[in-house]
Formats: C-alpha cells, sequence, structure tokens
C-alpha cells in the first residue's frame, strides 16, 4: 500500500522553529517528486514547496521562501521540512504529497500534521 | 500565479440528486485540471485528473469536462458519502494552485 506518514507538528511560539517528517512506503520514493500542502483551519489548499527527485530542484512559495527548507533522505524513504521563523500566518495542517506522473497531480496525501504557532 | 475560481462556494442536495461544480482558470490551462475530494477532518483525495481522466477507484458517478479556462465536476445519483468539500486544481503552471473549495451539503 502506497502511504505517506506525517510526523513533527506540534505547538510552537511566533518566532520558533519546528520540523516536519514524511515516511514514505509502498512505493519508490526515490523516483518521485515530492511536496508539502499546507490548510490553516477552515481555509483552503496552498501549496507550499517542492523538492526533486534527487533533491537537486528546490521550490519555495513566496510566503515561505527564506524561512522554509525542504529536503529528502532518499535511502530513509523520508521528506523533511524545517520551518523556522514561525508566524501565526503559517498554523495549519500540513500534507506531504507525492507528485504522480507529471503535472502537479497530487496523489497519496499523508494525513497531514498539524501546525500550531501560538504564544 | 494563477487563480482558480469555483462555483458556487457550497450547495446543498439530496441523495440522488446530481450536481455539477464549476472552476474557471484566469488564464488558459489546457486541460491540467485535477478535482479533489475532501472529507472533515481528512486529507483531499484524487477523483479526476487531466479534466476528465478518474483516477482508478473512484465511482463512475463522478465526472470531469471542460478545456482551456472552464471546466466542470459532475457528480451524478449523489451518495450519503458524497457529501465533503470539493477542491479544483490547475497543474498547468507553477506553482500549482486550487480554487478556494466547494461545500456540498446534505439538503
Amino acid at each position: 500500500e502506497v502511504q505517506l506518514v506525517e510526523s513533527g507538528g506540534g505547538l510552537v511560539q511566533p518566532g520558533g522553529s519546528l520540523r516536519l517528517s514524511c515516511a514514505a512506503s509502498g512505493f519508490t520514493f526515490s523516483r518521485h517528486w515530492m511536496h508539502w500542502i499546507r490548510q490553516a483551519p477552515g481555509k483552503g489548499l496552498l501549496w507550499v514547496s517542492r523538492i526533486n527527485s534527487d533533491g537537486t530542484s528546490i521550490s519555495y512559495a513566496d510566503s515561505v521562501k527564506g524561512r522554509f527548507t525542504i529536503s529528502r533522505d532518499n535511502a530513509k524513504n523520508t521528506l523533511y521540512l524545517q520551518m523556522n521563523s514561525l508566524r501565526g500566518e503559517d498554523m495549519a495542517v500540513y500534507y506531504c504529497v507525492r507528485e504522480d506522473g507529471g503535472s502537479y497531480k497530487f496523489e497519496p496525501w499523508g494525513q497531514g500534521t498539524l501546525v500550531i504557532v501560538s504564544s | 500565479d494563477i487563480q482558480m475560481t469555483q462555483s458556487p462556494s457550497s450547495v446543498s442536495a439530496s441523495v440522488g440528486d446530481r450536481v455539477t461544480i464549476t472552476c474557471r482558470a484566469s488564464q488558459f490551462i489546457n486541460n491540467w485540471l485535477v478535482w479533489y475530494q475532501q472529507k472533515p477532518g481528512k486529507a483531499p483525495k484524487l477523483l479526476i485528473y487531466a479534466a476528465s481522466s478518474l483516477q482508478s477507484g473512484v465511482p463512475l458517478r463522478f465526472s470531469g469536462s471542460g478545456s482551456g479556462t472552464d471546466f466542470t465536476l459532475t457528480i451524478t445519483s449523489l451518495q450519503p458519502e458524497d457529501f465533503a468539500t470539493y477542491y479544483c486544481q490547475q497543474g498547468d503552471t507553477f506553482p500549482p494552485t486550487f480554487g478556494q473549495g466547494t461545500r456540498l451539503q446534505i439538503k
């Protein structure tokens, strides 16, 4: 079964840091581009970041550029998102997502991990 | 960035009804349009890709159409498990962008 399992969310103060992890299984992780997409409480979906299959091409949404860092360890089948200088507007459920077949078709999605930014 | 606009934002319907949701892109996206279904507290699920291709395992009552800038998702003979929020997403131009969602509620 193709599966993505996120971890690492939690409560953090404004200005703080958090590292999210996403463990992949059931497919050849090293062959796929991976993304992070977030959803603020009661809101819609917002693309955050992407990384290509070997980690040499990375992109970010303008809202997180310079604060977030995406990375991957293909030996461990794991995707990461290092989040620094967190703000209230970063509070959201963060989903790890596989790009399936190109053209930004996202499937599957992890179950999500909630990041709460509050003092 | 390409703006995706869904309508309506919310719709009420009954089991057995036919429902159509529309999605408009702010610029031409060919047929690079994806539809997702999201239930409360769950991750989105891919329903349709390339505007009209049904993802494996998705019931045939779901269908998609359109090309260019205007797209539709149609659900025929609504089932209780179909009441959810639906999102469109363009996959033509980086960055990928989503519509604001359409909440399908039970009448």
